[in-house]
């Protein structure tokens, strides 16, 4: 069965640091996703994207997170100049044709120290 | 704006017993319900789902979920759980007619004891 990927698993990285979080989705799925999950909160969405470009963004990401389709397969998430309460799990998700219905990653645990 | 309350962050039980987690949502329009596990160290995995038809939804592994319009609930339940239902679960609203974002409840963290 077709899997969302993520990599890392885990990273830690120094405040004021640019991070990359990377995630393969789903082949042939059209529309990507990136979540954060501080530890003991609610799944918070960040961004989505359709058609090479941003379609929705909440107030959390703001102009230190970019996201980029690069090759075709890979959905990036980057954070220029990390700060502490950046420290969450991030989690990438697809979404094909079935609106609503999101195929989600394992994750990668991001540590700022 | 859509929101969604899990009551309960924490729900200990005993194997085989019955269980049900509480999901409420407020919405001004119709939404789309979704209930999501996550088990340790691991995304989040979709359980079952809420579009249309039938209140009553049922996942592969013994969970339902019912829709409730006029208590805009999804309460998820299981007559007898086992050791490895033991994750957490979100549960999950989209309003439709939307962008299709879900937003997530806080998470009830299902513990079944042997």
């Amino acid at each position: 069965e077709p899997e969302v990927t993520q990599t890392p698993s885990h990273q830690v990285t120094q405040m004021g640091q640019e991070v990359i979080l990377r995630c393969v989705p789903i082949s042939n799925h059209l529309y990507f996703y990136w979540y954060r999950q501080i530890l003991g909160q609610k799944v918070e969405f960040l961004v989505s994207f359709y058609n090479n470009e941003i379609s929705e963004k909440s107030e959390i990401f703001d102009d230190q997170f970019s996201v980029e389709r690069p090759d075709g397969s890979n959905f990036t998430l980057k954070i220029r100049s990390t700060k502490l309460e950046d420290s969450a799990m991030y989690f990438c998700a697809s979404q094909g044709q079935e609106r609503g219905e999101q195929y989600f990653g394992p994750g990668t645990r991001l540590t700022v120290t | 704006a859509q929101s969604v309350t899990q009551l309960d962050s924490q729900v200990p039980v005993f194997e085989e017993a019955p269980v049900e987690l509480r999901c409420n949502y407020s919405s001004s329009v119709s939404v789309y319900l979704f209930w999501y596990v996550q088990y340790p160290n691991q995304g989040l995995q979709l359980l079952l789902k809420y579009l249309s038809g039938s209140t009553l939804v049922e996942s592969i592994n013994g969970f339902e979920a019912e829709f409730n319009k006029s208590q805009t609930s999804f309460h998820l339940r299981k007559p007898s759980v086992h050791i490895s239902d033991t994750a957490e679960y979100f549960c999950a609203v989209i309003a439709s007619g939307g962008s299709y974002i879900p937003t997530f409840g806080r998470g009830t963290s299902l513990i079944v004891h042997p």
